[in-house]
């Protein structure tokens, strides 16, 4: 069965710096997402992409976080300068169409230090 | 903006027995779908459930199923003949169509012996 995949599993990296996390999305999904969970809270949107653009973002999503599907299989998202507070299980998400199922992958978990 | 309440932070059920999570939301959208995820600790997102706003008949599937009541903006999991493998946290999610997932805080099920 087909499934999203993301890299790495788990990542720490020191307070200031740039993260990319990656995922591959389902071969024949259009639309892409990433949400976060902080440990013990409930998951949160970040971002959509479709057709090679954002189509909608939540007001975590601020200037530190870019998204991008480089090539036709990797949809990243890239925290520019990384804070404590940023530390949390990064999911990424995919669906065929709107209202479809999103299928999540198994997630990143990234440890700022 | 929508939101979705979970009442129940934690829950405890006896294996073989029935429980219900309960959810309600706010919307005054007309077309949506809602969802159950359970997140077991894995931290893996799994979808257990969907139901379209516009049906009027209950989702079912194998041991899970939901009461869905438009009027009343209920949306409540029942799960029948419980499982040790069911102890998880269970995430209901409200979707706009063609918009992002916005998740409950959730409620933690465990099954005891």
């Amino acid at each position: 069965e087909p499934e999203v995949t993301q890299t790495p599993s788990h990542q720490v990296t020191q307070m200031g710096q740039e993260v990319i996390l990656r995922c591959v999305p389902i071969s024949n999904h259009l639309y892409f997402y990433w949400y976060r969970q902080i440990l013990g809270q409930k998951v949160e949107f970040l971002v959509s992409f479709y057709n090679n653009e954002i189509s909608e973002k939540s007001e975590i999503f601020d200037d530190q976080f870019s998204v991008e599907r480089p090539d036709g299989s990797n949809f990243t998202l890239k925290i520019r300068s990384t804070k404590l507070e940023d530390s949390a299980m990064y999911f990424c998400a995919s669906t065929i169409g709107t209202g479809g199922e999103q299928y999540f992958g198994p997630g990143t978990r990234l440890t700022v230090t | 903006a929508q939101t979705v309440t979970q009442s129940q932070p934690e829950m405890s059920v006896q294996e073989a027995e029935t429980v219900t999570l309960s959810c309600t939301y706010d919307t005054s959208e007309n077309n949506y779908y809602l969802f159950w995820y359970k997140q077991p600790p894995s931290r893996q997102m799994i979808l257990v459930i969907r139901q379209e706003a516009y049906k009027q008949q209950n989702a079912t599937e194998n041991r899970f199923s939901v009461n869905f009541q438009k009027a009343a903006k209920s949306f409540s999991l029942k799960i029948s003949d419980s499982q040790l493998g069911d102890t998880a946290m269970y995430f209901c999610a409200f979707m706009k169509f063609g918009y992002a997932l916005n998740f409950g805080k959730g409620t933690s099920l465990l099954v005891t012996p």
